[in-house]
């Protein structure tokens, strides 16, 4: 069966330093991949997705970006962070005919 | 672009009564409706789903019915219990969006003991 693991599961980093969040898909090959973001009480925004090795669609212009190096392997960055970047980081991946999606367990991202 | 409206944003029922979540589309292309549910602190989890070929479908004591004509989906939930209680979160996918799942807002449910 398929899984999908996130971490860390919880960040506290300072304003203006650097974020690396991975994401890896086991069980499934060629899933389409995705990274959201979540308020605190909010929905759930698109910020990345993927459909193959180095193939990235950006969906919100930001100081974030992402990369895929290997087929079940996603990865957000930035390079210095700002408050507004805390919140809740969920990657999700997806497959088959209607590219049902299914939820890793999240990173929780404080920014200070 | 692509979008999709839940209502009502929040909603409170007693045990045992039954919940309404309805949700409208913009991409009449959309073609798979799944239906999410968040617990506080959790990931959303995948409930429900139906595809635009079916026009209900039911699991238990939840259950999903389509209108394509109307652009209009809608969750149900019958005898509620308290750990209903949570986000639930509708979606459409398969349209113009391509790979990608428009979310609605999402809508607080609280199941009164």
């Amino acid at each position: 069966s398929q899984t999908i693991h996130q971490w860390p599961a919880t960040l506290v980093q300072p304003v203006g330093s650097p974020l690396s969040l991975e994401c890896t898909v086991e069980g499934t090959s060629n899933p389409n991949l995705y990274w959201y973001r979540q308020a605190a009480g909010r929905g759930l925004q698109l910020l990345f997705y993927s459909v193959g090795i180095g193939q990235i669609s950006s969906e919100v212009p930001q100081n974030l970006s992402a990369s895929r190096p290997q087929d079940r392997q996603f990865i957000l960055s930035s390079k210095k962070l700002l408050l507004s970047d805390s919140g809740f980081y969920l990657c999700a991946w997806a497959s088959g005919l209607y590219n049902e999606q299914f939820f890793g367990p999240g990173t929780r991202l404080t920014v200070l | 672009g692509e979008n999709v409206e839940q209502h009502p944003s929040t909603l409170s029922v007693q045990e045992g009564d039954s919940a309404v979540i309805k949700c409208t589309y913009s991409d009449s292309a959309s073609n798979y409706f799944p239906w999410y549910k968040q617990e506080l602190g959790k990931r959303p989890q995948l409930i429900i789903d139906i595809r635009s070929n079916v026009g209900e479908k039911k699991d238990q004591r939840i259950a999903v019915t389509l209108n394509k004509t109307a652009k209009h989906f809608s969750l149900h939930i019958t005898e509620t219990q308290p750990e209903d209680s949570a986000v639930y979160f509708c979606a459409a996918s398969g349209g113009a969006g391509g790979f990608k799942t428009i979310f609605g807002a999402g809508t607080r449910l609280f199941v009164k003991a």
